[in-house]
């Protein structure tokens, strides 16, 4: 079955240190987008990607940077740069075109320690 | 900058009870409006997606209505279970982005 998988579930990050989180989907989907979710808010997006080695910035993209080598994959990593990482990170992808909707993973937890 | 919000923030009603969940946004240049299910814990599940052209779309005991031009959508959930209980999240596209609201968290008892 086609869909978005995000790893690790769970991860620490110790002060300092830079982590990254992980996603791959196989539906052939060209955009790609990383979410931040706190507690009662709603999800702000952080970096999107339309195409392969392309990338732009979106609402709260400072401590955080991405890569887009490959269509399937669209890592994100949390640098020490972020001041207050802990939250929920979904990854989102969608078709090109304005009639498509999104396809989200299952979230990776980051807590700081 | 679109701004979506949801009403009310939370619900609990007894069971076969009717859902009815509101959205409203800012800026009806929208290309489409998603609703998702996420439940505690876990990623979104798309429930359904209405594009700007359309009035409503329904999905078994879903059905959501769009009114473009006033900036509001709502989510009936018909007959409900203790299995609906969940953060339901509407988002609507605009461009390149998905805006969303706060979520409505549903609360279904037995």
């Amino acid at each position: 079955d086609g869909g978005i998988t995000q790893s690790p579930k769970y991860l620490f990050r110790k002060e300092g240190q830079n982590v990254t989180l992980s996603c791959e989907q196989n539906l052939n989907h060209d955009a790609m987008y990383w979410y931040r979710q706190d507690p009662g808010q709603g999800l702000r997006l952080i970096y999107y990607s339309q195409i392969v080695n392309d990338f732009q910035k979106g609402d709260i993209a400072e401590g955080y940077s991405v890569s887009r080598e490959k269509k399937e994959s669209f890592p994100l990593t949390v640098t020490s740069a972020q001041k207050n990482p802990t939250a929920f990170y979904l990854c989102a992808s969608r078709r090109d075109g304005e009639y498509y909707g999104y396809t989200f993973g299952s979230g990776t937890r980051l807590t700081v320690v | 900058k679109q701004e979506v919000t949801q009403i009310p923030a939370a619900l609990s009603v007894p069971e076969g009870e009717n859902l009815v969940l509101n959205c409203s946004f800012t800026d009806s240049a929208i290309y489409n409006l998603q609703w998702f299910r996420q439940d505690p814990g876990k990623g979104l599940t798309s429930l359904l997606l209405i594009q700007s052209s359309q009035r409503e779309q329904t999905s078994g005991r879903l059905n959501a209505s769009l009114d473009k031009s006033s900036g509001r959508s709502t989510l009936y959930i018909a007959a409900s279970q203790p299995g609906d209980s969940a953060t339901y999240l509407c988002a609507v596209r605009g461009g390149y982005k998905l805006s969303f609201g706060a979520g409505t968290t549903v609360t279904v008892r037995a």
